[in-house]
């Protein structure tokens, strides 16, 4: 069975401040792909990241960093000194290997409000 | 960046009605999906198609019905719409010759059935 797990339903923090929003997930198979989109108040999700289960690299793109850690089966998400543009929800998603995207499980999203 | 429109943005109707919700892409991706999206859940895969002629349903049951007779348009049909059909409904959209691929979403429809 496949499951993702974002325990923390919303978020309120300060400009500038760090974030980090939590992602659990749950998969018997062993090659499997995770990602991150972000919905902002226009509706659409936009793509931010997709990482495969054998990268356990931390990434890094600007103000946004992703921590891949199996051990503990969490891929988090990290926004720096944030922003108003970064207020949306956030869906963590966990897709097994070699499967379409009709094999996509979401989580429930995180709500981060950043506050002028 | 990402090509794929939904229309209408709103729409608010009595019960009974028929509706199609509209939606199209200019990326001339062959993978296309319909989802369900209600406060605070997870989306929920209703339809997909992997082209011309090709739909399937989701994990999701639906009453709802799709077609796709045009790679680039993807309509969502309610023949007779209820209360409980009220929800956000995002079409979506893929690269044809990948697997795990990202998704390219629409702004999505908002359902409210009086």
């Amino acid at each position: 069975a496949q499951k993702v797990t974002q325990a923390q339903t919303e978020i309120s923090v300060v400009e500038k401040e760090d974030v980090t929003l939590d992602c659990v997930y749950e998969t018997r198979d062993t090659t499997y792909y995770l990602f991150w989109y972000k919905q902002p108040p226009s509706g659409e999700l936009v793509f931010l990241i997709r990482r495969n289960s054998f990268d356990e690299q931390n990434e890094i793109s600007g103000r946004y960093s992703w921590n891949f850690q199996k051990s503990t089966s969490s891929f988090n998400f990290t926004i720096t000194a944030s922003q108003v543009v970064d207020s949306a929800v956030y869906f963590c998603a966990l897709s097994p290997h070699g499967r379409g995207a009709n094999n996509l499980f979401f989580g429930t999203g995180t709500r981060l409000t950043v506050i002028p | 960046e990402a090509d794929i429109y939904q229309t209408p943005r709103y729409l608010v109707i009595g019960t009974g009605k028929k509706i199609t919700l509209e939606c199209s892409q200019t990326m001339g991706h062959d993978k296309m999906y319909w989802y369900q999206q209600d406060p605070g859940m997870e989306l929920h895969l209703i339809h997909y198609s992997y082209g011309v002629n090709s739909t399937e349903k989701g994990d999701l049951s639906s009453e709802s019905t799709v077609s796709r007779i045009r790679t680039e348009h993807f309509p969502l049909t309610l023949e007779s719409a209820r209360p409980s059909h009220t929800s956000q409904y995002l079409c979506a959209s893929s690269e044809s010759d990948r697997m795990n691929e990202k998704l390219f979403f629409g702004s999505g429809t908002q359902l409210s059935v009086l």
